[in-house]
């Protein structure tokens, strides 16, 4: 079965705790995404990969740091420096680096913190 | 100023009913795309449509169609016969030439259909 797969699926952070949410795709896919969506509001980009071991700011990355090693993997940090990070976090990916490629989501992960 | 305008914030619909999500888009390209997605109460995204700026046609899928002017800047979609698993909210999106890949999303328009 071919998707992208997001855990886990709820994570509790403490004040002052880096977490770390996982996002893997095995639809050979180049390009990567992570969003942000808070309550009754749309999506915002994060951090985007269009390439292994390259990526770029999207446009609320700060407290967020990500990595691209593996081709299918796309982990997303969020720091101590990230005041305010309960939200629900939706991972993408796209086909290739090129334009317009469609985008297709996990299922999520809920941050909340204690 | 809003790249992307979902005025309706909510619409609550009786079970067969039609129901048309309205998307005001802005952009300076001549090239770009739109997408919608449905994101269902389990909260993934899923795509139902993606329309490039030079394909006016209007499209038809099942209950689903899309009406795309771009004399308006508009990017409507409409459900026909609604029924209570079309409840969810819908995201439009654009796609900019000068943005890459990158998608900018509207606020949504949740949907609610009553039995």
């Amino acid at each position: 079965d071919g998707g992208i797969t997001q855990s886990p699926k709820y994570l509790f952070r403490k004040e002052g705790q880096n977490v770390t949410l996982s996002c893997e795709q095995n639809l050979n896919h180049d390009a990567m995404y992570w969003y942000r969506q808070d309550p009754g509001q749309g999506l915002r980009l994060i951090y985007y990969s269009q390439i292994v071991n390259d990526f770029q700011k999207g446009d609320i990355a700060e407290g967020y740091s990500v990595s691209r090693e593996k081709k299918e993997s796309f982990p997303l940090t969020v720091t101590s420096a990230q005041k305010n990070p309960t939200a629900f976090y939706l991972c993408a990916s796209s086909n290739s680096r090129g334009m317009f490629e469609t985008q297709y989501f996990g299922p999520g992960t809920r941050l909340l913190v204690l | 100023a809003q790249k992307v305008t979902q005025a309706q914030t909510e619409i609550s619909v009786v079970e067969k009913e039609d129901v048309t999500l309205d998307c005001v888009y802005e952009t300076r390209d001549t090239t770009y795309y739109l997408f919608w997605y449905k994101q269902p109460p389990s909260g993934e995204l899923v795509f139902l449509i993606r329309r490039n700026s030079f394909d006016e046609q209007n499209e038809i899928s099942g209950r689903y169609s899309w009406n795309f002017q771009k004399s308006t800047s508009s990017f409507n979609f409409t459900i026909t016969a609604s029924q209570v698993v079309d409840s969810a909210v819908y995201f439009c999106a654009l796609s900019e030439q000068a943005a890459g890949n990158k998608l900018t999303f509207g606020g949504g328009t949740r949907v609610l259909v009553k039995p």
